[in-house]
């Protein structure tokens, strides 16, 4: 078990681009989380799924926002048309089973740059 | 809604002192407190918890945090600062998803 992989780990982009980012939680974790950490700021929950239903989504996630996690395995967090405020530290976060006291482990995220 | 509440941005403490780090919480029953803390190009990795029961909490690398009702606090203290303790640190609360406060950022000066 090598913990929560996110690929790619830095992501630069030109303003109006298409980005997809993919998190593999730790195997047998069923609920997966994704996070925006802008700089100087806390994490910000975004979504999170229970196997491969998607259960809530922030109203941080605009429109242009689409997260997916097909069978259950891995998740991908995909962006359209990005903007310069779209540009943070993306993480993603794993759980057993969702419960309040159930650690959430988490990746080492992905760094977005939108010029 | 629940949320939690760090009073100071940044924090410089010599190396071999001990450090505080306050957090403040809003939440009418008990809460589900975490400490995180996120060095440079790493990923936030979990020290301590607290749920029920014991008010002082242990984690790991020497920190330790107290739960304290009357104040609605959950401070995270260390005896004795090590220089790799330089790094930013996260109080959190949760309900099914985590709210995070601000962040600390600690610099350990020689």
């Amino acid at each position: 078990d090598t913990g929560v992989s996110q690929n790619p780990r830095h992501k630069i982009t030109k303003r109006g681009q298409n980005v997809t980012f993919r998190c593999d939680p730790i195997s047998e974790h069923n609920r997966l989380y994704w996070y925006r950490q802008t700089l100087g700021q806390g994490p910000e929950f975004l979504t999170y799924f229970q196997n491969e239903a998607q259960l809530e989504k922030s109203r941080l996630l605009s429109d242009r926002f689409s997260a997916e996690r097909p069978k259950g395995s891995f998740s991908t967090l995909e962006i359209q048309r990005t903007e310069q405020g779209d540009s943070a530290m993306y993480l993603c976060a794993s759980s057993l089973t969702g419960g309040p006291r159930d650690e959430q482990f988490f990746g080492p995220g992905t760094r977005l740059t939108v010029l | 809604a629940q949320s939690v509440t760090q009073p100071d941005i940044h924090i410089t403490v010599s190396e071999g002192a001990s450090l505080e780090l306050r957090c403040n919480y809003s939440y009418g029953a008990t809460p589900y407190l975490f400490w995180y803390v996120q060095s440079p190009g790493q990923g936030l990795q979990l020290l301590l918890k607290y749920f029920s029961g014991d008010t002082l909490v242990q984690g790991i690398k020497g920190f330790e945090a107290e739960f304290k009702r009357s104040q609605s606090s959950f401070n995270l203290r260390k005896p004795s600062v090590h220089w790799s303790d330089a790094a930013e640190y996260f109080c959190a609360v949760i309900d099914y998803k985590l709210s995070f406060g601000a962040g600390t950022t600690v610099t350990v000066r020689a």
